[in-house]
């Protein structure tokens, strides 16, 4: 079941733009909320991740967004670089299965010079 | 430290066939994930041990695929007999344990049975 959704599926940012992709999720019970990023041929890693106490965290360029009446949260990339191409997931995670993980359908971005 | 080492790193079969795909984790990691991702999509949770009891597996298609985790460190998954629809990546990762810890994925195994 797609408990989260994830949009635009591609999006084209031009060099020092800023890139913006949305989620939203089903289950309140979800208590996590992590983005991976994936480059081709290599598997996810952890990029930036959220709790629903907090409304907005910010590491380096990337902030996540989240409002929870809404149920919604976002992956903000500020100054976009051609090196931040790649597909990005978002996820979440309900803490009393452990660490299983719900991801979106991704959203692949490509940063032109 | 080394991360999540999978292999093989990719594999063609045609149909019919068996295939194995072998994971070790990060040292010290007592969970591990098995993940499928199929092209342009984001990636389903297999099964999800911890040390070496399978603690989640009901995404698991079990008429033909299998998994184990001797001894709580390696692990292996297993497809018997393949199908076109398997073609994938699947993905080995691990974590620390506990609700608030990182996941670390490998690089995966690229499936394409023909």
């Amino acid at each position: 079941q797609q408990q989260v959704k994830q949009s635009p599926q591609s999006l084209i940012v031009q060099k020092g733009g800023i890139s913006i992709i949305n989620c939203a999720y089903e289950n309140t019970a979800f208590d996590y909320f992590p983005w991976y990023q994936q480059f081709p041929g290599k598997g996810p890693a952890l990029l930036i991740a959220i709790r629903p106490d907090v409304s907005e965290k910010k590491e380096g360029r990337f902030t996540i967004s989240f409002n929870k009446s809404a149920k919604q949260f976002s992956l903000h990339i500020m100054d976009s670089q051609p090196g931040d191409s790649a597909t990005y997931f978002c996820a979440a995670r309900r803490g009393n299965q452990g660490g299983k993980l719900i991801f979106g359908q991704g959203t692949e971005l490509s940063v032109k010079p | 430290e080394a991360g999540v080492v999978q292999s093989p790193r990719y594999k063609i079969i045609e149909k019919k066939q068996p295939v194995a795909f072998w994971c070790n984790p990060i040292s010290g990691h007592n969970t591990l994930y098995w993940y499928r991702q199929n092209l342009g999509q984001g990636p389903e949770l297999l099964i999800r041990y911890e040390n070496e009891e399978a603690v989640d597996d009901s995404q698991l298609p079990k008429d033909r695929f299998s998994a184990e985790r001797l001894k709580g460190v390696d692990s292996t998954l297993k497809i018997q007999p393949a199908e076109l629809g398997d073609s994938a990546v699947y993905l080995c990762a691990s974590s620390s344990g506990g609700t608030g810890n990182t996941i670390y994925f490998g690089e995966g195994s690229w499936l394409t049975v023909v």
